[in-house]
């Protein structure tokens, strides 16, 4: 069975940077069937794909995000990892790491899900 | 840009009832080399982080009822619910994988009348 778990801080200031790792059990991060992702929902609201990254560190981002991220990938622990910085009010939303069909290149449809963790950017 | 809409915002079914949700891209997402639509749908619960329920526009994911399907091609797309189930409530998403920077419609709410 696959799993996803995301962890880090649920409180991040304004203008520090947001860092969350997703570990991810029941599968090895280093098929190249697959993409390691990043989803957010801010409150109440619809899905904004962030980006993601392969197990070579290959990465694709979302054009509104890409100043400002930084991803990684640790495959002696099965983890991938996030970084955000310069945060405001507008980046607070429920995080979701997931896994990513990859297809000669790109990435599909999402398979499986992290449960999700709320980050709220708040002095 | 590919953006997504979707109709209707919410819809409200009786149990047993058909269920009917439309979603439309800005562009084509029916790849010419392999004749695949670049669409899923998502089905999520409150609380829960969204699940699969088709790709490629029509294929239901490992474990779905049979009672949701999809169809479309090109711009157009429908998930049906062909007999909801108090298990069916939820809001339900399209996505779009054509372009390497996926998007998602803004979600369709369904629930029981």
């Amino acid at each position: 069975q696959v799993q996803l778990q995301e962890s880090g801080p649920g409180l991040v200031k304004p203008s520090q940077t947001l860092s969350l790792t997703c570990t991810v059990s029941g599968a090895s991060i280093t098929s190249g069937s697959y993409y390691w992702s990043w989803i957010r929902q801010h409150p109440g609201r619809g899905l904004e794909w962030i980006g993601y990254i392969s197990y070579t560190g290959s990465t694709y981002y979302n054009p509104s995000l890409k100043s400002r991220l930084t991803t990684s990938v640790d495959t002696s622990k099965n983890q991938f990892s996030l970084r955000l910085s310069s945060v405001t009010a507008a980046d607070t939303a429920l995080y979701y790491c997931a896994r990513q069909i990859a297809d000669f290149g790109s990435g599909t449809h999402i398979d499986y899900w992290g449960q999700g963790t709320l980050v709220t950017v708040s002095s | 840009d590919f953006v997504l809409t979707q109709s209707p915002e919410s819809l409200s079914v009786s149990l047993g009832e058909r269920a009917t949700i439309n979603c439309k891209s800005s562009v084509s997402v029916l790849h010419s080399s392999n004749n695949r639509n670049y669409l899923a749908w998502y089905q999520q619960k409150p609380g829960q982080p969204p699940k699969l329920l088709l790709y490629w526009a029509s294929t239901r994911e490992s474990g779905v009822p049979d009672r949701f399907s999809g169809s479309g091609s090109g711009t157009d797309f429908t998930l049906t619910i062909t007999s909801l189930q108090t298990e069916d409530v939820a809001v339900y998403y399209c996505q779009q994988y054509y372009s390497s920077i996926t998007t998602f419609g803004p979600g369709t709410k369904v629930d029981v009348k």
